[in-house]
């Protein structure tokens, strides 16, 4: 199975701030017959499902706020939150999808400093 | 609207069975591949197992495979994961989740999860 690792597990941004998580996949998630990386990303809040914010690495999935960007190929990808908001504090996911068996990073928990 | 809503979840003692299902509603069930995922109490994501949309292709991860099946029914729209010879480290919310795009056979992100069913495997 392909492993995905997440750096930091967590971080403390202040409100207004840029945040940066990074994630790595143990192999390549570039599919070459149509250039795509195989990577989304998961914002997830207490209590809640998580909820997609992007896929094939930098699209925004529709109505996730432009702060949001993601970024990366082959095997090292960012999720930039540019000017991060009280209501981002939560848990973010990275997932590979280039194949059926999907795993998940360990995830990263966001707070407000 | 699109909307999973699972169902089935409880308390089983170690070695028990228990069945989940998951309706779907708002979109061709028939046509997308379904998924489920779980979440053990304070820790991260698990993807459990995936079913292809014609049926043709199921996997499962491998601390699950030869104990859980993924089913579905689609004329009643809804996904199963029969779960047998459950154990401790089964104890989860288990989430039902869709793919975005109809009739592929490649990988796809996951759009829709529905709110989760709790299982506990407690003596």
């Amino acid at each position: 199975d392909i492993v995905m690792t997440q750096s930091p597990d967590s971080l403390a941004v202040s409100l207004g701030e840029r945040a940066t998580i990074n994630c790595k996949s143990s192999q390549s998630v570039l599919y070459s017959s149509n250039n795509k990386n195989y990577l989304g990303w998961y914002q997830q809040k207490p209590g809640q499902p998580p909820k997609l914010l992007i896929y094939w690495a930098s699209t925004r999935e529709s109505g996730v706020p432009d702060r949001f960007s993601g970024s990366g190929s082959g095997t090292d990808f960012t999720l930039t939150i540019s000017s991060l908001q009280a209501e981002d504090v939560a848990v973010y996911y990275c997932q590979q999808y280039y194949n059926h068996r999907r795993t998940f990073g360990q995830g990263t928990k966001v707070e407000i400093k | 609207q699109v909307q999973l809503v699972e169902s089935g979840g409880g308390v089983v003692q170690p070695g028990g069975s228990l069945r989940l299902s998951c309706a779907a509603s708002g979109f061709t069930f028939s046509t997308y591949g379904m998924h489920w995922v779980r979440q053990a109490p304070g820790k991260g994501l698990q993807w459990v197992a995936f079913m292809q949309y014609d049926e043709s292709y199921e996997d499962y991860a491998d601390s699950v495979k030869g104990r859980f099946t993924i089913s579905r029914d689609t004329s009643k729209n809804t996904l199963y994961l029969q779960m047998n010879s459950l154990r401790a480290e089964d104890t989860a919310v288990y989430y039902c989740v869709k793919e975005p795009r109809a009739g592929t056979t490649m990988g796809d992100v996951f759009d829709i999860w529905g709110q989760g069913t709790m299982v506990t495997v407690s003596s």
